[in-house]
């Protein structure tokens, strides 16, 4: 069974910075069966990206991801005040879906 | 548009059972997977279920399997989780989920029902 773990826990970032965010498999998996969701307070998840870097639907182009084997990223190159939120790493597998623990991205 | 709307939450006793529903349109429901996600209060994110859009297939988290049971009814656009034995650890938001065509990801989601399991 895959594990994921993402860090940080918790980044503390102000308006216009760059986020990263980590997503790590405890083995290999492809890179086509990874997926982040973005949670706002109240809300239901949102996808961002699947394929390890394919843009959802109206998902803005400050938002990036990359990675393969054990080791993903999402990138936010510039953070929106509605990019301050809970990110979710999925990985698909075996006909079973895991989700990480998530980021929360917080106002510095 | 997709829209995904679940309903039948509420409270239920320790040992009991409910079934929570989700109606769909916007879309060819027959011919997407769907899912069942769960957040218990101030947590993160749990697969629940999964069931291919003919409803052949099914699987489950090994923590719900033998007491959960999706369904759906294609000709009423319509998801169904039945639940089980619950438990006080089953108190969750319970959000149904549009499968993507890559079958690998959730493109919708919805709102979501509360599910709160005491004695």
């Amino acid at each position: 069974e895959i594990v994921l773990t993402q860090s940080p826990g918790t980044l503390s970032l102000s308006p216009g910075e760059r986020a990263t965010l980590s997503c790590r498999a405890s083995q290999s998996v492809s890179s086509n069966y990874l997926a982040w969701y973005q949670q706002r307070p109240g809300q239901a998840p949102r996808l961002l990206i699947y394929g390890t870097s394919s843009r959802a639907t109206g998902i803005p182009d400050r938002f990036s991801g990359s990675g393969s084997g054990t080791d993903f990223t999402l990138t936010i190159s510039r953070l929106e005040p509605e990019d301050f939120a809970v990110y979710y790493c999925q990985h698909y597998g075996n006909s079973h879906f895991t989700f990480g623990p998530g980021t929360k991205v917080d106002v510095k | 548009e997709v829209q995904l709307v679940e309903s039948g939450g509420g409270l239920v006793q320790t040992g009991g059972s409910l079934t929570v529903s989700c109606a769909g349109s916007g879309f060819n429901f027959n011919n997407y997977a769907m899912s069942w996600v769960r957040q218990a209060p101030g947590k993160g994110l749990e697969w629940v279920s999964f069931i291919s859009g003919s409803g052949d297939a099914t699987h489950y988290a090994d923590s719900m399997k033998g007491r959960f049971t999706i369904s759906r009814h294609n000709s009423k656009n319509t998801l169904y989780l039945q639940m089980n034995s619950l438990r006080a650890e089953d108190t969750a938001i319970y959000y149904c989920a549009k499968i993507d065509s890559y079958g690998n990801h959730n493109d919708y989601w919805g709102q979501g029902t509360l599910v709160t399991v005491s004695s």
